[in-house]
């Protein structure tokens, strides 16, 4: 079983900021099944960057993502007040069990 | 628009027993795998359970494995999850979503189970 950790656990930045979040594999991951979310509270997720580096519809341009092997990176560039949400790197590779990483809480 | 909702969480006692409903409404879900994550309070994202379009596999994460099963109608666009031998650990909420080659791109807001006496 792929086992994904997240890192740092929590972000504290301002509006404005950037932000880098890591996502890190215990085996490689094809670059085709990796993906990020964003959750608010009370909320479901929802899919934010699909296949590593595509971003879904509706996600704006300042989301980017990139990586390969077992190390992925969700970046944020000029962070918006509504950005501030926990963000979870998923693999979704051709065979279950489709593993989340832990989280990262991006806050003010 | 592509939407799923989920019903049937509630209060249980530990042991007991409860089936969620994950109706599909603005496509086609006998052509995606569907899926059911949970969330327990303050935790993160947990996979559950994963169906095939036309039931051919079946997958669960070790936890439930023999407690749960997944199924789905196809024809009422409709996936389900039973839950046996419920306990404490189980108290979550639950989410059905959508699998395509984007992920997990449909969601619906969840249900919530809770196991307690």
């Amino acid at each position: 079983e792929i086992v994904l950790t997240q890192s740092p656990a929590t972000l504290s930045l301002s509006p404005g900021e950037g932000a880098s979040l890591s996502c890190r594999a215990t085996q490689s991951v094809g670059t085709s099944f990796l993906g990020w979310y964003q959750q608010k509270p009370g909320q479901a997720p929802r899919l934010l960057i699909y296949g590593t580096s595509n971003r879904a519809t509706g996600t704006p341009d300042r989301f980017s993502g990139s990586g390969s092997g077992t190390d992925f990176t969700l970046t944020i560039t000029r962070l918006e007040p509504e950005d501030f949400a926990v963000y979870y790197c998923q693999q979704y590779g051709p065979s279950p069990p489709l593993t989340f990483g832990g989280g990262t809480k991006v806050e003010i | 628009e592509a939407q799923v909702v989920e019903s049937g969480g509630g209060l249980v006692q530990p042991g007991g027993s409860l089936r969620l409903s994950c109706v599909a409404s603005g496509f086609s879900s006998s052509g995606y795998l569907m899926n059911w994550v949970r969330q327990a309070p303050g935790k993160g994202l947990e996979w559950v359970a994963t169906i095939k379009q036309n039931e051919s596999a079946k997958y669960y994460v070790e936890s439930v494995k023999g407690r749960f099963t997944i199924f789905r109608d196809n024809p009422k666009k409709s996936v389900y999850l039973e839950m046996k031998s419920l306990r404490a650990e189980d108290t979550a909420v639950y989410f059905c979503t959508r699998v395509s080659i984007l992920g997990m791109d449909v969601w619906g807001q969840g249900t919530t189970v809770t196991v307690s006496s």
